[in-house]
């Protein structure tokens, strides 16, 4: 069975400076989805970036980025030039592509982001 | 409206009550799911409707009563709930083809549910 793992329940970061999240995840597929969401406190989950797993390129959006080591199973996120609006729970995800519907989550990492 | 709507946003209800949680999504998908959060847990998949049709249910107890009548509005239908229920059920979107998942997970912001 695919499981997700972050072992950060949390973690604190510096505003400005840089901050990376850890998950590792386990299958025995070749072709899924990886993805980071942040939850921030009573407010929605959105979707900060997401990796599929064919591309060897590590995902970008701005600030976010990942590292993404197949072999190793591993996918952090680093998050650079923290802000205050980063302060959330993130949640690593992982879907097999063209999968049955089931995304597994992670238990969270809740980020603080010190002024 | 756009995105994924829940509502209520806040729920408490008796164990012996009956009440519904709304979702509708606003995205054209052909998914719609409802999980579960609850603190220091996964988040857990209770019930995965696609193009209307049931095709997960996680092991859901039978208090808990899904109901998609079309593939934007999805309910979450409650009676004779426990305690331990007491949760934030968040409804989800994704535009899956035939077959499963394609892409990723839209949410909405939740419903938070308190059973005394």
């Amino acid at each position: 069975a695919q499981t997700v793992t972050q072992s950060q329940p949390e973690m604190s970061v510096q505003e400005a400076e840089t901050v990376t999240l850890s998950c590792t995840y386990d299958t025995s597929e070749s072709d899924y989805y990886l993805f980071w969401y942040k939850q921030p406190p009573s407010r929605q989950m959105i979707l900060v970036i997401r990796q599929e797993a064919y591309k060897q390129q590590n995902a970008t959006e701005n600030r976010f980025s990942v590292n993404f080591q197949k072999a190793a199973k591993s996918f952090s996120l680093k998050i650079s030039d923290s802000q205050l609006g980063d302060a959330a729970m993130y949640f690593c995800a992982y879907s097999r592509r063209g999968g049955t519907y089931k995304y597994i989550f992670g238990t969270g990492t809740r980020l603080k982001v010190l002024a | 409206e756009t995105g994924v709507t829940q509502t209520p946003r806040h729920l408490v209800m008796g164990m012996t009550n009956k009440k519904s949680l709304k979702c509708e999504q606003h995205l054209g998908h052909n998914a719609m799911y409802w999980y579960k959060q609850s603190a220091k847990k996964p988040l857990e998949l209770m019930f995965v409707y696609s193009l209307e049709e049931r095709v997960e249910n996680n092991s859901v107890p039978s208090r808990f009563s899904p109901e998609c009548p079309n593939s934007s509005h999805l309910f979450l239908h409650l009676h004779t709930l426990q305690p331990e229920d007491s949760a934030l059920y968040l409804c989800a979107s994704s535009q899956g083809r035939q077959g499963g998942i394609t892409g990723e997970l839209f949410f909405g912001e939740g419903s938070r549910l308190t059973v005394l």
